[in-house]
């Protein structure tokens, strides 16, 4: 069984670039969130995707943006930038969001952003 | 405002003791869970819990689900310095699918 991918693991931009983040989900789940983690703090939700669409958004500005593919991977693109934006961004993968899933989420490593 | 609060913040303490962390709501949650992260690492998922007083028990880790369900706690007992790590709960509120995180207690174990 292979496990949620992500890439790259580290990256470096400056303030206005834009930024996309990559993930695989682990087999057999259709269902990517995206999640942000400052330095010392919880994860916070920024989107979710299934069978390509849209699924549910958190209180992140129309700059972040998402995709789900057929084969259920996912990328995460930021535009324009911000030094907040510094942060690990997790992406996890979940099977069919179908009444009894109870929610576990399976995280990749992260993709830790910096922006100078 | 956390939907999820987590206390305490921050735990240090030496290889052998015990120690509880918790996690608090004035929500009700159909199922929560406690994940640990390590630094440089995305969280991992230790236990869920759905029914209402529900303890779940996984190696030295107690997990209970508070009767209401608005609240868990997890016990470590003879704590060892593989247990640092960063510990989240997460649920999904109000008929939602999608989970939130508490802030998380970071503990250290030192040997």
């Amino acid at each position: 069984e292979t496990g949620v991918t992500q890439s790259p693991t580290h990256l470096i931009k400056t303030r206005g670039q834009q930024v996309t983040l990559r993930c695989s989900s682990q087999s057999g789940h259709n269902t990517v969130s995206w999640y942000q983690q400052a330095l010392g703090q919880g994860p916070q939700f920024i989107f979710q995707y299934y069978r390509e669409e849209e699924n549910g958004r958190g209180n992140f500005p129309p700059r972040f943006s998402g995709l789900q593919f057929p084969n259920y991977s996912s990328e995460l693109n930021v535009n324009a930038l911000e030094l907040d934006d510094s942060a690990l961004y997790l992406c996890a993968s979940s099977p069919a969001n179908t009444i009894g899933n109870t929610g576990e989420l399976f995280f990749g490593e992260g993709s830790r952003l910096t922006v100078l | 405002t956390q939907l999820l609060e987590q206390s305490p913040q921050f735990l240090s303490i030496q290889e052998g003791e015990n120690l509880t962390v918790y996690c608090n709501s004035s929500s009700v949650f159909s199922s929560l869970q406690w994940y640990r992260q390590e630094p440089g690492e995305g969280p991992v998922l230790l236990v869920t819990v759905v029914t209402g007083g529900e303890v779940k028990k996984l190696k030295r880790l107690t997990f209970q689900f508070g009767d209401a369900r608005k609240d868990s706690s997890l016990h470590i007992t003879a704590a060892q310095p593989g247990d640092t790590g960063l510990y989240l709960c997460a649920g999904a509120a109000g008929g939602s699918y999608i989970p939130t995180f508490g802030r998380g207690t970071s503990l250290i174990v030192h040997p």
